[in-house]
């Protein structure tokens, strides 16, 4: 069965710094892989999809992911942090391509320090 | 712009009412919806898949006659949270499928409502 793990809870950086946000899957098939931003007491908005084309994804607000077969890794990230960063991530795979069932990871809240 | 829409963002109710919470598709047409659940810090649970015009299917250990799904209308679907009990006080998403995202897995999420049950 898929599944996506989230290394880290909580990850805090500084403003301006790298922002690195780990996801690894387990996946039997190909999969596709999400990433969702969650401001607080808000839905979810997509950051950026992995759809099998190239695996350097880009996404909104300067965010960008790589696939990376071999180490079952999508992790998200941004060069510069902006206080605006500030948010809770999830990391999803679709389960089941064509049912569009999407099982997340455990979130990992992102606070950026001035 | 919104695609998704949620009503109400926020109720509180008292132990052993009902509560139901709308999940609107506002631009186009969905035969397919989701209801995840969300507990404080933690991540989103699939409950159940609303499917248009039948049965919602049910994720194991969701209780379908305590959480009643009916999907009438292509954008629209209805959770309804019965005989509420503090147990059940969690931030409810919806999240729907659209027709050029059907091969991908995207969806679209609504607002959330969040259910305090005192």
């Amino acid at each position: 069965a898929q599944s996506v793990t989230q290394l880290g809870s909580h990850v805090s950086v500084s403003e301006g710094a790298l922002v690195l946000l780990r996801c690894n899957y387990s996946s039997s098939v190909p999969p596709y892989l999400f990433w969702y931003v969650q401001y607080p007491n808000q839905g979810l908005q997509l950051l950026l999809k992995y759809t099998s084309a190239a695996t350097l994804v880009k996404g909104i607000n300067g965010f960008e992911a790589e696939f990376k077969k071999s180490e079952t890794s999508f992790h998200l990230t941004k060069p510069s942090a902006h206080m605006s960063d500030a948010a809770e991530y999830f990391c999803a795979v679709s389960v089941d391509r064509g049912a569009q069932k999407l099982v997340f990871g455990q979130g990992t809240r992102l606070t950026i320090n001035p | 712009g919104a695609v998704v829409s949620q009503h109400p963002s926020r109720v509180i109710c008292k132990s052993g009412t009902s509560v139901k919470i709308e999940c609107r598709s506002l631009d186009f047409q969905a035969t397919t919806m989701f209801w995840y659940r969300q507990f404080p810090k933690q991540s989103l649970m699939l409950m159940a898949t609303s499917n248009e015009g039948s049965k919602a299917t049910y994720e194991q250990g969701v209780e379908k006659d305590k959480f009643l799904i009916n999907h009438a209308s292509l954008t629209l679907s209805t959770l309804t949270v019965t005989s509420a009990h503090p147990e059940d006080s969690s931030f409810y998403i919806c999240g729907v499928e659209r027709g050029v995202s059907r091969s991908t897995g995207e969806l679209f999420f609504g607002e959330g409502s969040r259910l305090t049950v005192l």
